[in-house]
């Protein structure tokens, strides 16, 4: 099916785990974004991507590692998980200046 | 990058139209500007987007101030479903497209 899948949908991980949220776009875009969402606030750019093997950091990119070996998968690692790190993760891609398109989100809680 | 400036909330009545101010006195001559909503538990959702010259399409109008220091963000005929936080953002031309949410509007729609 074309579009825009996240998976998990939800998480539950201890402190100090490594997690890796999975994101994967069927369009081709040339660019991806990984966002979270905590809870009664907007969205913070964590990670973006303009093209496989071209990443570059957000607003709050600390804690968390991004790879794009390819155009359709932009996978967003948490390398030790904090509490902190609870929040809803929303997926994103885009062919540029244009209508970007938002995954359905994961919701990650770290115990 | 340069900032938008949003009302944190607005109010309106179903089936009256709702314009929906975005201030962006810092805007560069390459910068787009996008708008996007996000309703209850769900994720972001692109509304339009547009440079220079005012755009329509099924979802809503924006309307660019020839300046381009501000713009309006108009849906037609509010419904109930339209109820949703709207972002109002900027993203560079170019190779260095982001998007860069704030703390948008949250439209209340009465019935």
């Amino acid at each position: 099916d074309a579009g825009i899948t996240q998976s998990p949908r939800y998480k539950i991980t201890e402190t100090g785990r490594q997690v890796t949220l999975m994101c994967h776009q069927t369009w081709s875009h040339s660019y991806m974004f990984w966002y979270r969402q905590d809870l009664g606030h907007g969205l913070r750019l964590i990670y973006y991507s303009a093209a496989a093997d071209i990443t570059d950091k957000g607003e709050v990119p600390d804690g968390y590692v991004v790879s794009r070996s390819k155009t359709e998968n932009f996978p967003l690692t948490l390398e030790s998980a904090t509490r902190s790190q609870t929040s809803v993760y929303f997926c994103a891609s885009s062919p540029g200046q244009g209508e970007a398109f938002f995954g359905q989100g994961t919701r990650l809680t770290v115990v | 990058d340069a900032k938008t400036t949003q009302p944190n909330s607005m109010e309106s009545n179903e089936e009256e139209p709702v314009h929906l101010p975005c201030n962006h006195s810092t805007i560069s001559g390459t910068d787009y500007i996008h708008w996007y909503r996000q309703l209850p538990s769900q994720g972001p959702e692109y509304v339009i987007h547009g440079l220079t010259s005012n755009v329509n399409n099924r979802m809503a109008s924006l309307a660019i101030a020839e300046d381009r220091k501000s713009s309006t963000l108009i849906l037609h005929r509010a419904t109930l479903r339209d109820a949703a936080v709207y972002y109002c953002i900027l993203s560079r031309g170019g190779s260095n497209y982001k998007l860069t949410f704030g703390k948008g509007t949250l439209l209340t729609v009465n019935p």
